[in-house]
Formats: structure tokens, sequence, C-alpha cells
């Protein structure tokens, strides 16, 4: 079946603009996971949702950052006027239900440069 | 606090050796996995074993095992007669209840490059 996808899978913008990510989880997973990806800070969680519950924002760096989930299924990053330490790999991983034990299934990632 | 670290930044051998990548936890849950992932050069993380706080048996699958120790909180993995398809970022992560938190967030580590050599 269908993995995770993301787009775009490059994005380079200018300091300043904003940017969406979208992810497209595996169809019936409930559990949808963002985390960023950069050579200093590794890799960090950045936000959580699962069905219908308010959405777990504790990783976000700041208040430019912003996700929703739409119906349950996609998902859009946006990063409002995007900064230098933006630029990131951005991930997307889905998984079937919350839990500390549920293997999570990556998406390809968004390669953000921003100028 | 939790916490993962990676203390080898990278890891050079020659095809057919076996090699060990570290990884050292932290955490005051109680209840807690343990992942690795391996992300190849095309960059996608790939799952290759989850192992629960209580259960210590080490495992072995092909020639990948993993070696759990909770006295030492390490959670090591062994690559036996490596191959140059095995050369990638491999990442270990931890997944704990963060309190009342269950969300299934994982906290990595910050990734051992292994390079095989033919």
């Amino acid at each position: 079946g269908a993995g995770v996808s993301q787009s775009p899978s490059n994005k380079v913008t200018e300091k300043g603009k904003d940017v969406e990510l979208r992810c497209d989880p595996i169809s019936g997973h409930t559990a949808l996971y963002w985390y960023r990806q950069s050579l200093g800070q590794g890799l960090e969680f950045l936000i959580y949702f699962q069905g219908n519950s308010a959405p777990d924002k504790s990783g976000l760096p700041s208040d430019r950052f912003s996700a929703e989930r739409t119906g349950g299924s996609v998902s859009t990053l946006t990063i409002q006027r995007t900064q230098q330490e933006d630029s990131a790999v951005y991930l997307c991983a889905s998984s079937t239900d919350r839990g500390i034990d549920n293997e999570q299934f990556f998406g390809p990632g968004t390669r953000l440069t921003v100028l | 606090a939790q916490k993962v670290t990676q203390a080898q930044t990278e890891i050079s051998v020659v095809e057919k050796e076996d090699v060990t990548l570290d990884c050292v936890y932290e955490t005051r849950d109680t209840t807690y996995y343990l992942f690795w992932y391996k992300q190849p050069p095309s960059g996608e993380l790939v799952f290759l074993i989850r192992r629960n706080s209580f259960d210590e048996q080490n495992e072995i699958s092909g020639r990948y095992s993993w070696n759990f120790q909770k006295s030492t909180s390490s959670f090591n993995f062994t690559i036996t007669a490596s191959q140059v398809v095995d050369s990638a970022v491999y990442f270990c992560a931890l997944s704990g209840t963060h309190g009342s938190s269950n969300t299934g967030k994982l906290i990595f580590g910050q990734g051992t490059t292994l390079q095989v050599k033919p």
C-alpha cells in the first residue's frame, strides 16, 4: 500500500516568506507526527495529532510555526516569516494509534532551504 | 528528562566486519519503549526494532541483533558481517509516558553514520 507522502520534496524560499508543507499519512492511521531534522539539532519532535483530540504542540520552536490536520487525514505545517535557522528537513510520520509502543512510518521529508 | 545519547558520530568498517552501535538513554518512566531506525542515503527513516522496558531479552533478526540492558540504560545494536548496503545513519529513539502524556512522540539520539567499505 501507499506510504506516507510529503510535498513538496524540496522548497527554497526567501527569508521572511511563509511556507506550507503537506503530509498525507497512511490511510487509516489516526496518529500523525511532525519532526524536524537539522544539522545542529538532530531529529526533534514538533507536533502530534490524534483523532479529534487537541494536538500536542509542545515541540513547536516558536509561534511562527503552526499545523493543522483536516478531516483527520492530511496535515499542513505552516512556517510564517521564515528564518535561516528554519532550514531543515521536515519529516512527517503516522501510526495506527497513539501510544508509546506504536511503530511510526515516516515519509521522505521536505527539505526546506531559507535563503 | 528524557534523553538518548549515541556517542559514536561516525563509524567506518570494511565489509564483513562486525560493528556495534551504542545507545544510552535516560528516563524516569517505568514504562517506555526503545526503537532503532535506519536512514539510508535516500533519506526515509526505516523502522528496525521496538523493545519495551519490561523485556530485556536480546533479539536477533538475520545479521542484526540488539542487546538491551536496563542496568546500564543501554540498547546497543550489532550488525554481523556488515555489507555495503548497511551504510546509513542509524538512530536510536525513546518513547515514554512523559508523566501523564502518552502521545508516543519519539526522542531521538543524534544518530551514528555507518560507512561500510567494500
